[in-house]
């Protein structure tokens, strides 16, 4: 069955410094990938995606995330944390069906002064 | 332009009591759907739409129905609500894969 995995639940960062989220996806063709990120008491918000072509894919807020078939991840990166970055980010790939996204169990990002 | 608006944003019920989940979209998008989010648990679906006149089970669809009343509107009834249906339900279109979330309604059955 197709899942996402997630391995870290809570995260702690400094301001200024660089971050990685981990995803690791188990589905059998090239997936569509997906990283969306949810601000406290909001909903969530598309921060990048991945179809095909170029692995390396730039998102909003300064966000990237590389696609490795290899590991089967999807790893987010920032170079550098703003306190504003704080919020839950949720890994999905597209089911096999094609007709709904199937997500991880997130990862709270905080971000320390 | 609003997107995805649901109503209500909070709500207590007692267990066995009903109520509907609304959601409704203006990009002209034909799928939509309804997830639930748990602490711990992520989203997980509970029923989609791909289309109007169509709707589908997902992960968790047990003690919920849904509408989809034409292709703008689709809505998540709870007929008996119990407390394990406490959470945060959003609704959400979509477009080439890419899902546009609504805000949220809060639900507290006690």
């Amino acid at each position: 069955a197709q899942s996402v995995t997630q391995p870290d639940i809570h995260i702690t960062v400094s301001e200024g410094a660089s971050l990685e989220l981990r995803c690791n996806y188990s589905y059998g063709a090239t997936p569509y990938l997906f990283w969306y990120v949810q601000s406290p008491g909001q909903g969530l918000q598309l921060l990048l995606k991945y179809f095909s072509g170029d692995t390396l894919v730039q998102g909003i807020k300064g966000f990237e995330a590389e696609f490795k078939r290899s590991q089967s991840s999807f790893n987010l990166r920032k170079p550098s944390v703003h306190w504003s970055d704080a919020a839950e980010y949720f890994c999905a790939v597209l089911n096999q069906a094609g007709t709904a996204l199937i997500f991880g169990k997130g990862t709270t990002l905080s971000v320390s002064s | 332009n609003a997107g995805v608006t649901q109503t209500p944003k909070f709500q207590v019920l007692k267990t066995g009591q009903s109520m509907t989940l609304q959601c409704a979209q203006d990009m002209n998008h034909n799928s939509m759907y309804w997830y639930r989010q748990d602490p711990g648990m992520g989203l997980r679906l509970i029923y989609y739409s791909a289309s109007e006149g169509t709707t589908d089970k997902g992960e968790v669809p047990n003690g919920y129905n849904v509408s989809r009343l034409n292709k703008r509107e689709f809505s998540l009834r709870l007929e008996s609500a119990a407390p394990s249906q406490t959470s945060v339900y959003f609704c959400a279109s979509s477009t080439l894969g890419i899902l546009y979330f609504g805000p949220g309604t809060r639900l507290t059955v006690t």
